[in-house]
């Protein structure tokens, strides 16, 4: 039930860009974005609530693909403060709504200088 | 604004020994509070729910429970740690009357329990 993240881990250079997918077996209302830096805890950093939604938080935007069941995490021009964890959350009653979500696994991000 | 604080922050206890770690919320009223755990390089995992004083549901069967015995309080406990047990608590929130529209979770500062 809860969605699979890909990939598991990344490695990129100050500058370059990566992605960062999030999938799922059931169908989507809303996907919820948290970075996590180490020892911290998960910060939010943004919420897809519409098919096709796209946000951006600085250089960092994501889309929502609901007929797919999916949604990408998208770093342009990765700086150092990238570097952490970053986890997808869906709902785990599959309603938009006050309800808890699950979250994948983690991406963890590294950026190195 | 609202504000959520959770303690103790760090924690060492001997295996068998009992737990309780504590969360509050400030600034809204009938909050959905959370208990998720992480263990060491692993995802977080949903282990209790309340959307009211006195409601728990409990995600995964284990030795630890959640009690909620005032409106922005939120508790969890153990009689018996396990080794198993040792990893980082996080309490969060959201919904609520004053609080924030939508479905985003916000965390608090999170407990590092190590089991001995």
């Amino acid at each position: 039930q809860q969605p699979v993240q890909s990939p598991q881990a990344v490695i990129l250079r100050e500058g370059e860009d990566a992605v960062i997918n999030c999938s799922s077996s059931k169908a989507l209302y809303s996907v919820h974005w948290y970075r996590q830096k180490h020892g911290e805890a998960p910060v939010f950093l943004m919420i897809l609530l519409k098919g096709g939604e796209q946000k951006g938080h600085e250089k960092i935007s994501a889309s929502f693909n609901e007929k797919k069941q999916q949604s990408s995490l998208y770093l342009t021009a990765s700086q150092l403060s990238y570097s952490g964890t970053y986890f997808c959350g869906t709902e785990r009653f599959g309603f938009s709504g006050n309800t808890p979500l699950v979250f994948g696994k983690g991406t963890r991000l590294s950026v190195i200088a | 604004s609202q504000t959520i604080h959770q303690w103790p922050a760090t924690l060492v206890q001997p295996v068998g020994s009992p737990l309780s770690l504590e969360c509050t919320v400030e600034g809204t009223s009938n909050p959905n509070l959370y208990w998720y755990r992480q263990a060491a390089g692993r995802g977080l995992q949903l282990l209790f729910y309340s959307v009211g004083i006195g409601q728990i549901s409990s995600e995964v069967p284990q030795n630890l429970s959640a009690s909620r015995p005032q409106d922005r309080q939120f508790i969890l406990s153990s009689k018996k740690l396990l080794l198993s047990d040792s990893g980082f608590y996080l309490c969060a929130w959201n919904g609520g009357l004053g609080g924030n529209s939508g479905n985003t979770i916000y965390f608090g500062e999170g407990s590092w329990l190590t089991v001995v």
